[in-house]
């Protein structure tokens, strides 16, 4: 089947850097994704990653290892407004597949 | 403001009652879905249509029923609900070719079934 674990929450203070992991289990595997969702607001794209390594966007980046069915979403600079939560999602089933979320990890930035 | 909307954005219905989510993009996907959202349960995709033919449906109760009348604009028909139907249900759309397939989501409708 297809699954993917993720933290459920995650607590650090302004300025901090944090670590979201993401392990996958799925078949015909076509890239990790990265999605942040504010309390009462709609999921929004952050990342994506087809190949392994690191890819930045500013104080976000993301990681993959398709080796070891692994991802993380790294946030530098913690800002109140990253208070959020964060869910990572893979795409199976080739081109035409669909996007699998993981149950979303819940980031409360403390001052 | 992610080009995809979504009325109504609250719904409070009896289990007897029959209502209709709807949906609209305005970004010239060829892609659209039905997500439902839990407390404590990751999203769980219900139906897919694509250049609008519906290619996908997760195993969704009948009481459950979409349309999907032009690429625009997606219908989900709601009847007989019952209380466990309560949750955010999250309409987005997506260019499928694309390798990301990044989805567009809309704001949602908070559902309560009495």
């Amino acid at each position: 089947g297809q699954s993917l674990e993720q933290p459920s929450e995650v607590t650090a203070v302004e300025g901090a850097i944090v670590q979201i992991n993401c392990t996958y289990q799925t078949s015909g595997f076509y890239g990790l994704s990265w999605y942040q969702q504010h309390d009462g607001g709609a999921p929004t794209f952050l990342s994506y990653n087809a190949l392994d390594g690191l890819e930045e966007t500013g104080r976000f980046s993301s990681f993959l290892s398709r080796s070891d069915s692994y991802g993380y979403l790294l946030l530098q600079e913690l800002q109140m407004k990253d208070s959020a939560s964060y869910f990572c999602a893979v795409r199976s089933g080739g081109s035409q597949g669909n996007l699998i979320f993981g149950k979303g990890t819940k980031l409360s930035v403390k001052p | 403001e992610t080009g995809v909307t979504q009325t109504p954005r609250h719904l409070v219905m009896g289990m007897t009652n029959k209502k209709s989510l709807k949906c609209e993009q305005h970004l010239g996907h060829n892609a659209m879905y039905w997500y439902k959202q839990s407390a404590k349960k990751p999203l769980e995709l219900m139906f897919v249509y694509n250049f609008k033919e519906q290619t996908e449906n997760n195993s969704v109760p009948s009481r459950f029923s979409p349309e999907c009348p032009n690429s625009s604009h997606l219908f989900l028909h709601l009847h007989t609900l019952q209380p466990e139907d309560s949750a955010l249900y999250l309409c987005a759309s997506s260019q499928k070719q694309r390798a990301t397939d990044t989805q567009y989501f809309g704001p949602g409708t908070r559902l309560t079934v009495l």
